[in-house]
């Protein structure tokens, strides 16, 4: 049980585009989804808190603008980082809260060329 | 602000050697703590989660413990597939007037290798 999917596992795209990640509660529903992002060798951030059918909260310092959440259903939030720099290639990972705990996705690794 | 500090960065033990993992936090208000395992290049695996000062929780060679200011990762007699990276988190006081659950702060985890 609580298993959480992510899709794409890794995505290369040149720099200017757009890239969008999938996270998938597969056995539950989850009305809150969390996106985190982990640089080589670092912990994981928080980047944004994501309710369903109500807009993102995102941390100090991360752009709204840059990284699009969409919660639009109980088992599905979306990451969409628009016009990609290499800045942002890194390992972005989200997880799905279940009472009180958190379950993680596998991670999708995105290289922006 | 939050913060957890994990403690040693790294640790390299023999297959049947017990040790622990040490997790320090500052948070405003624990409303938990928790444990993962994360293996390279996948998300973390939830292990434990802990509520209270003087709480304990087990599993397999594994157990958990609390104080108001740390917590500790024992491992009792590891093997091989233990090798991982153990991470710490808390979660602290709901900071968001809109109510509902914030997200975890991590620590850099403990980079654990059991060696044959």
């Amino acid at each position: 049980g609580a298993v959480v999917s992510q899709h794409p596992s890794w995505v290369i795209c040149k720099s200017g585009t757009s890239v969008k990640i999938e996270c998938r509660s597969l056995d539950f529903q989850a009305t809150t989804m969390f996106w985190y992002r982990q640089f080589p060798k670092q912990s994981l951030m928080l980047m944004a808190t994501s309710n369903e059918g109500s807009k993102a909260t995102y941390e100090q310092g991360v752009e709204k603008d840059k990284f699009l959440i969409n919660h639009a259903s109980l088992t599905l939030s979306t990451l969409t980082v628009t016009s990609a720099h290499p800045e942002d290639s890194s390992f972005y990972i989200c997880s799905a809260l279940l009472g009180y705990e958190q379950y993680f996705g596998p991670g999708t690794r995105l290289t922006v060329t | 602000e939050d913060q957890v500090t994990q403690s040693p960065e790294a640790l390299r033990l023999q297959e049947g050697e017990s040790s622990s993992l040490n997790c320090s936090y500052t948070v405003s208000g624990l409303r938990g703590l928790f444990w993962y395992r994360q293996d390279p290049g996948k998300g973390p695996e939830f292990l434990f989660t802990l509520y209270s000062a003087g709480e304990e929780k087990e599993k397999e060679r594994l157990k958990a413990t609390l104080t108001k200011k740390e917590s500790f990762l024992h491992i009792t007699a590891p093997k091989p597939e233990d090798s991982a990276t153990y991470l710490c988190a808390v979660q602290g006081r709901i900071m968001y007037s809109g109510g509902g659950a914030d997200g975890l702060t991590f620590g850099k985890g403990t980079h654990l290798i059991i060696q044959p």
